[in-house]
């Protein structure tokens, strides 16, 4: 099975920061890799697929890059409704699984 | 527009049964596999099971196999998730999601439904 290993598990960071989150997988995964965010109480919403690709609405200082087995989301200036815990996950046939999280919170 | 609802969670004893149903709406149901994703109270997402667009192939995460069973009612556009010998472990909040064409992302998710094992 693929495991998926994010870093860091929680951030603190202010607004207008620069944040990236890291995240690893087992093995070769390609460019087989989402990026979501949840906030609590609510499901999680789609916000890179395909390593780096922007879902539709998702405002642009959202950014992914990486294949293989690493990968980075970046927000590149956070504001305050960007406070949420974000997850890596990868998919295949078989399954979609997801890393273990990441909180960013208010510093 | 898309819409996913789940419904059949609830309150129940370890080792009793429960079955989940994921009503979809707003697209070819049949020509997209569908998941079900769970989540622990204060923990992350955990894939547990998918199901192909035609229902002939699912698949299960280790540590619910042999005990769920994934199905789907194309006709009725409803996932279901049979929970068999459930443990305290699987209480969680319950969400479906609805893959992208073929062995993609999750592009759309239910609002979830919360599951409680306990006696």
């Amino acid at each position: 099975d693929i495991q998926m290993t994010q870093s860091p598990s929680t951030l603190s960071a202010s607004v207008g920061d620069r944040v990236t989150i890291t995240c690893r997988a087992s093995q070769n995964i390609g460019n087989s890799l989402a990026w979501y965010q949840q906030k609590p109480g609510k499901p999680p919403q789609l916000l890179i697929y395909k390593a780096s690709s922007l879902e539709s609405g998702v405002p642009s200082r959202f950014s992914g890059v990486g294949s293989g087995t690493e990968f980075t989301l970046t927000i590149s200036s956070l504001q305050p409704d960007d406070f949420a815990t974000f997850y890596c996950q990868q998919y295949n046939i078989y399954s979609g699984t997801f890393g273990q999280g990441t909180k960013v919170e208010i510093k | 527009e898309v819409q996913i609802l789940e419904s059949g969670g609830g309150l129940v004893q370890p080792g009793g049964s429960l079955r989940l149903s994921c009503a979809a709406s707003g697209f070819t149901f049949s020509s997209y596999a569908m998941n079900w994703v769970r989540q622990a109270p204060g923990k992350g997402l955990e894939w547990v099971s998918s199901v192909s667009g035609s229902g002939g192939t699912t698949h299960y995460a280790d540590s619910v196999k042999g005990r769920f069973t994934i199905s789907r009612d194309n006709p009725n556009n409803r996932v279901y998730l049979q929970m068999n010998s459930l443990r305290a472990e699987d209480t969680g909040i319950y969400y479906c999601a609805k893959r992208t064409y073929g062995s993609g992302w999750f592009d759309h998710w239910g609002q979830g439904n919360r599951v409680t094992v306990s006696s």
